[in-house]
């Protein structure tokens, strides 16, 4: 079976801090990787996607790795802000298929 | 507003009832995607179609599920004989193929409680 896991579930930090979420898959067959931000209650919306030839994709502070081999992938948030906070997924498509596979996620607080 | 948009946002509606939700894909995105997102869980994928083809279905999609996109363009999801375990957030999301990655857009999304 195909799974996305992603730890921790839960992460505070004070604001300016930088961190690392994380995400491992089991299928080394992944065709692309894309991160998402949750607001409670909301949609998903799109961080950045990142194709299997790629190692790395960045967006303003936002930096997402990609390591086939390992089967992980991180999203590096730099000088965090409480409007950071939410809930982050991860998401890959695995294998042939066009649907995604998602963690569960990961509730991220950043405290003023 | 060019984004993925789903009516209604929220549902409420007694166990036994018949519900239909709707899904406006971004303009010109040719696969549209259904998903279910339970409290404390990542989206569960539950179909998804090419133009008005439905190509793959899951197991999580019971006869009491039907998805139709007529004339490839917005989508419908209809549940019969609603279920408390139905209650959930009901995701669409689209893509464009020929882009490559295939990286799917998703809408606000529409809240089922079924009492």
């Amino acid at each position: 079976k195909q799974e996305v896991t992603q730890i921790p579930a839960a992460l505070s930090v004070p604001e300016g801090e930088n961190l690392v979420l994380n995400c491992s898959f089991t299928d080394s067959a992944i065709y692309n990787l894309q991160w998402f931000r949750q607001d409670p209650g909301k949609g998903l919306t799109s961080l950045l996607l990142i194709q299997s030839s790629q190692r790395e994709q960045t967006s303003g502070r936002l930096n997402a790795s990609l390591d086939k081999s390992s089967g992980r992938s991180t999203l590096y948030i730099a000088a965090s802000q409480p409007g950071d906070s939410a809930t982050y997924l991860c998401a890959g498509r695995l294998g042939s298929n066009y649907k995604l596979t998602f963690g569960k996620g990961t509730l991220l607080t950043v405290n003023p | 507003d060019t984004g993925v948009s789903q009516d209604p946002r929220h549902k409420i509606t007694k166990r036994g009832q018949n519900v239909t939700f709707r899904c406006d894909p971004i303009s010109e995105h040719n696969r549209l995607y259904w998903y279910r997102q339970t409290l404390g869980q990542g989206p569960e994928f539950l179909t998804y179609f090419q133009n008005e083809a439905q190509l793959e279905k899951s197991r999580l999609l019971s006869d009491r599920f039907s998805a139709e996109r007529p004339k490839g363009s917005f989508s419908t999801l209809e549940i019969q004989r609603t279920e408390q375990g139905d209650s959930a957030m009901y995701l669409c999301a689209s893509s464009l193929v020929g882009t490559g990655h295939n990286e799917q857009f998703f809408g606000p999304g529409t809240r089922l409680t079924v009492l």
